[in-house]
């Protein structure tokens, strides 16, 4: 299947620092790519659609100033959590597809695991 | 509103016997899709099996297949000749035709397979 590749895997900053986390479609151009939360044990939440070359739209409760998406290119979106605190620690995935290929599915990325300290 | 319910949080099952992951939603749509997703200890998500709304057929992916009953909107996964590597969680979830990205998921149930 194709392949999206998501980096960092694991990041561990500072509260009050801004991370980056970058997905990236390796084998396909990723018109529409999606960002998920985790909690422990919990399922995955939808936090944003973001399709290229416009503005990410954001889920009902999730803070467009504090989770910037950008999504410039087919192949690359990147998530910045903002001025992170604790509460910010999670697992965040991303999936990614291409709109353009008919019953194509969308594939995950590897994940990355937040610590905020 | 979509949602989509798993009642079991946790199955266990023998190797090589069968076990079915139970799966039920609501929704208004008419055009839709449903999949299953495993995801092991690593965290990976992993399509298991998908199941378009319009089909009537089950899906089935090797050892993997489903009970689709649209009208009862139930959709459970069953596993068969179980193996230790099925160990993981199990989620159901749902998109709204056309998108297949834009997904809801359940709760997730917690399979162990048993040597």
């Amino acid at each position: 299947g194709a392949v999206v590749s998501q980096h960092p895997s694991r990041v561990i900053c500072k509260s009050g620092t801004s991370v980056k986390i970058e997905c990236r479609s390796l084998d396909f151009q990723a018109t529409t790519m999606f960002w998920y939360r985790q909690f422990p044990k919990q399922s995955l939440m939808l936090m944003a659609t973001s399709n290229e070359g416009s503005k990410a739209t954001y889920e009902q409760g999730v803070e467009k100033d504090k989770f910037l998406i950008n999504h410039a290119s087919l192949t690359l979106s990147t998530l910045t959590v903002t001025s992170a605190h604790p509460e910010d620690s999670s697992f965040y995935i991303c999936s990614a597809r291409d709109n353009r290929v008919m019953n194509t599915e969308a594939f995950f990325g590897q994940g990355t695991r937040l610590t905020v300290v | 509103a979509q949602t989509v319910t798993q009642s079991q949080p946790e199955m266990s099952v023998q190797e090589a016997e069968t076990v079915t992951l139970s799966c039920t939603y609501d929704t208004s749509e008419s055009n839709y899709y449903l999949f299953w997703y495993k995801q092991p200890p690593s965290r990976q998500m992993i399509l298991v099996i998908r199941q378009e709304a319009y089909k009537q057929q089950n899906a089935t992916e090797n050892r993997f297949s489903v009970n689709f009953q649209k009208a009862a909107k139930s959709f459970s996964l069953k596993i068969s000749d179980s193996q230790l590597g099925d160990t993981a969680m199990y989620f159901c979830a749902f998109s709204i035709g056309g998108s297949q990205g834009n997904l809801i998921f359940g709760k997730g149930t917690k399979l162990s397979v048993k040597p």
